[in-house]
């Protein structure tokens, strides 16, 4: 199962809008809704943002949002913050019952 | 609140096994399954596999197949992760991480534990 694809930076000044891609196959991202998206701050465990593609955990801000089109899955940051600046990866399940995660884009907040 | 506590770091020789453990608490043992992650030293996430904690089937990475080994004791609240067989390849920050929701399949991952650090060296 190879990991699914995210560029490996995308960067954004305060206040702006920025959008993380995550592509997979027709056997992971594009065969389920069961993306989800998880933030690591430097020497921290992860957190999850987002799940099931666009579904928002209690207590995560409304700034983070997810969709999905055919194979590629996005997650969207509104109204950037410093506290921003992070790693991020997608997680998808697949079609061999197992689950992948995408490679990390590392977030710059200008 | 639910809180997974790790066990701690490991040096290990090439060829050796690991086991680690993760102990629950705060919550229905049972009632949500159990990943093991794995994040080598400035590298991206890995997933490893998942365990039930209720009847204790088990689901691995292909890439694990025949060296790891997901169990659980419910009378603790605890996981365990072990692998074997061990490289220096294997040196990575080993987490467990709970499925918030009681979906099926399994497919999310919060809260995660602390980690446990392994070295595989000589």
């Amino acid at each position: 199962q190879s990991a699914l694809t995210q560029p490996a930076s995308v960067s954004g000044s305060p206040g702006q809008s920025i959008t993380i891609s995550c592509t997979g196959t027709s056997s992971d991202v594009g065969g389920y809704d069961y993306v989800s998206w998880y933030q690591q701050h430097p020497g921290k465990a992860p957190k999850l943002m987002i799940y099931d593609v666009s579904s928002r955990p209690s207590g995560v801000s409304n700034r983070f949002s997810g969709s999905k089109s055919g194979n590629t899955a996005s997650l969207t940051i509104s109204g950037l913050q410093a506290e921003d600046e992070a790693d991020y990866y997608c997680s998808s399940y697949t079609s061999s019952s197992t689950r992948v995660f995408g490679g990390g884009t590392k977030l710059t907040v200008l | 609140q639910v809180q997974l506590v790790q066990s701690g770091a490991e040096v290990k020789k090439p060829g050796a096994s690991v086991k680690v453990s993760c102990k629950a608490s705060g919550y229905t043992f049972t009632s949500y399954y159990m990943h093991w992650v794995r994040q080598a030293p400035g590298q991206g996430l890995e997933w490893m596999g998942v365990i039930n904690p209720s009847g204790g089937s088990t689901t691995y990475a292909q890439k694990f197949q025949g060296r790891v080994t997901m169990t659980r004791d419910t009378s603790t609240r605890t996981v365990y992760m072990e692998l074997s067989s061990l490289r220096s390849e294997d040196t990575a920050l080993y987490y467990c991480a709970r499925d918030p929701y009681s979906n099926f399949p399994s497919r999310t991952f919060d809260p995660w534990g602390q980690g446990t650090l392994v070295i595989v060296s000589s």
